[in-house]
């Protein structure tokens, strides 16, 4: 069965430093998105993104914050400068175009030093 | 107010209980309504989608809408220890790709054998 796949699983930075979180959504899907989970709160939605360009964004996704999909398969998610409060579970997920049902991928945890 | 409310639990039943999990929420706009299972470490798997008020059934899964009093529910039937998760409501205002899921803090279920 097809599913979305995230590298790195854990990813350890330190403040101020670039992180680029990467994902591999389904293949046929054409919306992607990305969301983050700080330990013991909820999912948050970050951005969504569809024929390369950003479609919606949260008051979350601020000028440090960028989105990509360099390449067929790719599609990632930048932090310019990290901070501490950005350390959470970053998730990554795909729809087709005409459907609705968003498919996880399993996660980054990110940790900001 | 928060949008959406979830208790967190935990909760723990013996093998083959009804489960009852639930969620309030304060925008009226939300029509579409999705309950996410997820494992530890993985990310979320939808279970369940249900638009506007009515009821659901998949197996021993049914999600419950109540729009006039703003609460959903699903119920687990013959409760396994598989079904040992957190599980997260979901919802949005509008069914169109690119839309965000506005996520409920989830709540921990524990069923033992």
């Amino acid at each position: 069965e097809p599913e979305v796949t995230q590298t790195p699983s854990h990813q350890v930075t330190q403040m101020g430093q670039e992180v680029i979180l990467r994902c591999v959504p389904i293949s046929n899907h054409l919306y992607f998105y990305w969301y983050r989970q700080i330990l013991g709160q909820k999912v948050e939605f970050l951005v969504s993104f569809y024929n390369n360009e950003i479609s919606e964004k949260s008051e979350i996704f601020d000028d440090q914050f960028s989105v990509e999909r360099p390449d067929g398969s790719n599609f990632t998610l930048k932090i310019r400068s990290t901070k501490l409060e950005d350390s959470a579970m970053y998730f990554c997920a795909s729809c087709q175009g005409s459907a609705d049902t968003q498919y996880f991928g399993p996660g980054t945890r990110l940790t900001v030093l | 107010q928060k949008e959406v409310e979830q208790d967190p639990g935990p909760l723990s039943v013996p093998e083959g209980a009804i489960v009852s999990l639930n969620c309030t929420y304060s925008n009226s706009a939300f029509q579409y309504f999705m309950w996410y299972r997820q494992y530890s470490r993985k990310g979320p798997e939808l279970l369940m989608y249900t638009y506007s008020s009515g009821n659901k059934e998949d197996g021993r899964f049914t999600a419950q809408v109540d729009k006039s009093s703003k609460y959903i529910s699903l119920f687990i039937r013959d409760s396994q220890p598989s079904d040992s998760a957190t599980y997260l409501c979901a919802m949005s205002a509008v069914r169109q790709a690119g839309t965000a899921l506005i996520f409920g803090k989830g709540t921990t279920l524990s069923v033992s054998s």
